[in-house]
């Protein structure tokens, strides 16, 4: 069973850079794609897509943050990493990385149903950033 | 980018009550719309995919309903550990986005 394990600093400075990495652990089946995500909640909050990454190094970003995080892949040590540049108080919160999953249906010869959900999540890291 | 809307934003209920939370996207997302549980302290944790699709071990009090633009989640004859918030999330496009939650709680 896949399981995810976010790991980094718990406190950063105003417009200093956040790194967090994520441990995949588990054999994913390989029958499935996969792309792996970043979710954030501030405290009290709802939950905000980072973005995500796919094993080929695919990104895709939330416009919101696009200009000040990068996410990046290394399949050779079962990781995927988050940084996020020049952090102000706004960035403070738990940090999930969880796995996307590709699933596709055919509802009918010829036709294909395309879905995405994110079915392993880690527990969760919190960042806080103050000085 | 798709906006969602979840409602109630809190629901007061009692064991064995049936509830009915709603998700509204901003434009249609045919069936792409996910639902998570999330309790305090702890990741979320996947309930239904793909509109309808209860995950594995997802008990059948849960289901998902709706498509397009209209989507809703009910819980049967609730059990004590369903008190929790409740996300939902459209992945029909990028950037992906959640609804900003429905927090049900015990009456």
């Amino acid at each position: 069973q896949v399981q995810l394990q976010e790991s980094g600093p718990g406190l950063v400075k105003p417009s200093q850079t956040l790194s967090l990495t994520c441990t995949v652990s588990g054999d994913s089946d390989s029958d499935f794609k996969y792309y792996w995500t970043w979710i954030r909640q501030p405290a009290g909050k709802g939950l905000e897509w980072v973005g995500r990454v796919s094993r080929t190094g695919i990104t895709d970003y939330n416009p919101s943050l696009r200009s000040r995080v990068t996410l990046s892949v290394d399949t050779s040590k079962s990781q995927f990493s988050l940084t996020l540049f020049s952090v102000t108080a706004a960035d403070t919160a738990v940090y999930y990385c969880a796995r996307e999953t590709e699933e596709i249906t055919s509802p009918s010869w010829g036709l294909y149903d395309y879905f995405y959900y994110m079915d392993v999540w880690g527990k969760g890291t919190t960042v806080t950033v103050s000085s | 980018d798709i906006q969602m809307t979840q409602s109630p934003s809190s629901l007061s209920a009692s064991v064995g009550d049936t509830v009915t939370i709603s998700c509204r996207s901003s434009q249609t997302i045919s069936r792409s719309l996910n639902w998570y549980q999330q309790k305090p302290g702890k990741a979320p944790n996947l309930l239904i995919s793909a509109a309808y699709s209860l995950r594995s071990g997802v008990p059948s009090r849960f289901g998902g309903g709706g498509s397009g633009t209209d989507f809703t989640l009910t819980i049967r004859s609730l059990q004590p550990e369903d008190f929790a918030t409740y996300y939902c999330q459209q992945s029909d496009s990028v950037p992906y986005s959640f609804g900003q939650g429905t927090k049900l709680e015990l009456k």
